[in-house]
């Protein structure tokens, strides 16, 4: 089975503090990718990766980056956190190629003070 | 534009009654995949069916059908008989060719409350 992990499930932060959010998959996929969820809005893309060390956009770049040394490992860093990033964030990974299922991590829920 | 519409966005139902769950999409590619996926409370979520452009055939897994219509862009669920298990949000998603990869859409949601 393919396992997605998130380092934490949930998270308090405060306003101005660094953010580390880690996603490892266990599956060598290619792809990686950052969603963060809210009500009403379904999942919005933040990032994506299809290699180590490369990544690119999504809808929502804003405020967030991200890290991909190894393949199994995706980080969301938020450098700032302001409570407009108070969100559930979600991972995924899938294999190249559009025809492959993203497969999640259980998710972060992650609430800036 | 929404690329996938899910315009339900709450549903309740009655344990055992039938519920069809809406979505329609966009996309000018000729090859893509539809996707839907269950989210229950826990938050993880769960794959449950991909379809590719080229395969409108129905498909059904127990309880759970897809309609997958070309000529309306729209690739619909059904649950027979809901259980109250079966309550949960659940999405539907496109995945097309974007660049060198791929991007998936999701929509808003549907969330089901089942009823016992």
């Amino acid at each position: 089975d393919v396992k997605v992990t998130q380092s934490s499930r949930y998270l308090v932060k405060r306003t101005g503090e660094k953010v580390f959010l880690e996603c490892v998959q266990d599956m060598d996929h290619e792809n990686m990718f950052w969603y963060r969820q809210d009500p009403g809005l379904g999942l919005r893309l933040i990032y994506f990766s299809y290699d180590v060390k490369m990544k690119e956009k999504g809808d929502i770049p804003e405020g967030y980056s991200v890290s991909r040394e190894k393949k199994e490992r995706f980080s969301l860093i938020l450098e700032s956190a302001s409570t407009n990033q108070t969100s559930m964030y979600l991972c995924a990974s899938s294999r190249q190629g559009n025809s492959d299922t993203q497969y999640f991590g259980p998710g972060t829920r992650l609430t800036v003070l | 534009a929404q690329k996938v519409t899910q315009a339900q966005t709450e549903i309740s139902v009655v344990e055992k009654e039938d519920v069809t769950l809406d979505c329609v999409y966009e996309t000018r590619d000729t090859t893509y995949y539809l996707f839907w996926y269950k989210q229950p409370p826990s938050g993880e979520l769960v794959f449950l069916i991909r379809r590719n452009s080229f395969d409108e055939q129905n498909e059904i897994s127990g309880r759970y059908s897809w309609n997958f219509q070309k000529s309306t862009s729209s690739f619909n669920f059904t649950i027979t008989a809901s259980q109250v298990v079966d309550s949960a949000v659940y999405f539907c998603a496109l995945s097309e060719r974007q660049g060198t990869g791929n991007q998936f859409y999701f929509g808003t949601g549907t969330s089901l409350t089942v009823i016992p």
